[in-house]
């Protein structure tokens, strides 16, 4: 069975950095094909996708907020740790982390979702 | 990357059958056959319901298709049920550089 489940500090001040760690079991992402996702949603907004990290160690992420986002792995432990600089208001959301598989010529759905971890932005 | 548009809103009486749309563009939804679908009740993670267009994963009812002509795709959901009442997400791949955009999201109401 596939889990995944979101850990971090459920209250950050203006300008601080975030540290969020994705735990997951169930499959492991020193497998080819493998990759986790980080995705948040503000309070009543949509769904944003922010990261992403491959089994083979490739990172991606969102245009716009690439320059404040690192990504990570650790494969014998099986987390992912996202970091994002520089913490605002705007950055309130529920923070996702998301199993999606590569499938040799195209990436697939996030099929696995963890539970979500909320996260508020406030001095 | 512009969010992909879905109506705000729909609803439907039990046993009816409602349709969703998810309109992109040419670079998104128009381009790939990647369109997944998400369920989200209220306080709980989205849920994959439709994945690669038309796809259901094993478990989802047979009562949720997904389709999609040119940049439009759509999620209908056939004999509606009270359990149906949640947000919809559609999602699709944008590419390389974007990865994917997500719909802002419809509201179904089970009348």
């Amino acid at each position: 069975q596939v889990t995944l489940r979101e850990s971090g500090p459920a209250l950050v001040k203006p300008t601080q950095t975030l540290t969020l760690t994705c735990t997951f079991s169930g499959f492991s992402l020193g497998t080819t094909g493998m990759c986790v996702s980080w995705i948040r949603q503000s309070p009543g907004k949509a769904l944003e996708w922010l990261a992403r990290i491959d089994w083979d160690d490739d990172k991606y992420y969102s245009t716009s907020l690439k320059t404040r986002l690192a990504i990570s792995k650790d494969t014998s432990k099986n987390q992912v740790v996202l970091t994002m600089t520089n913490m605002d208001p705007v950055d309130t959301a529920t923070y996702y982390c998301a199993r999606i598989q590569y499938r040799g010529s195209y990436y697939d759905a996030f099929d696995i979702w963890g539970q979500g971890t909320m996260v508020t932005v406030s001095s | 990357q512009s969010a992909l548009t879905q109506p705000a809103s729909v609803s439907g009486s039990p046993g009816q059958s409602i349709t969703i749309s998810c309109t992109g563009t040419s670079s998104d939804v128009g381009s790939y056959n990647l369109v997944s679908w998400y369920q989200q009740h209220p306080g709980k993670a989205p849920k994959l319901i439709i994945y690669e267009g038309s796809k259901r994963p094993s478990g989802v009812s047979t009562r949720f298709s997904g389709s999609k002509s040119g940049n439009t795709a759509s999620l209908t959901i056939s004999g509606l049920q009270a359990e149906d009442e949640a947000d919809y997400y559609c999602c699709s791949y944008a590419g390389s550089s974007t990865f994917v955009v997500f719909g802002r999201g419809t509201k179904l109401t089970v009348l």
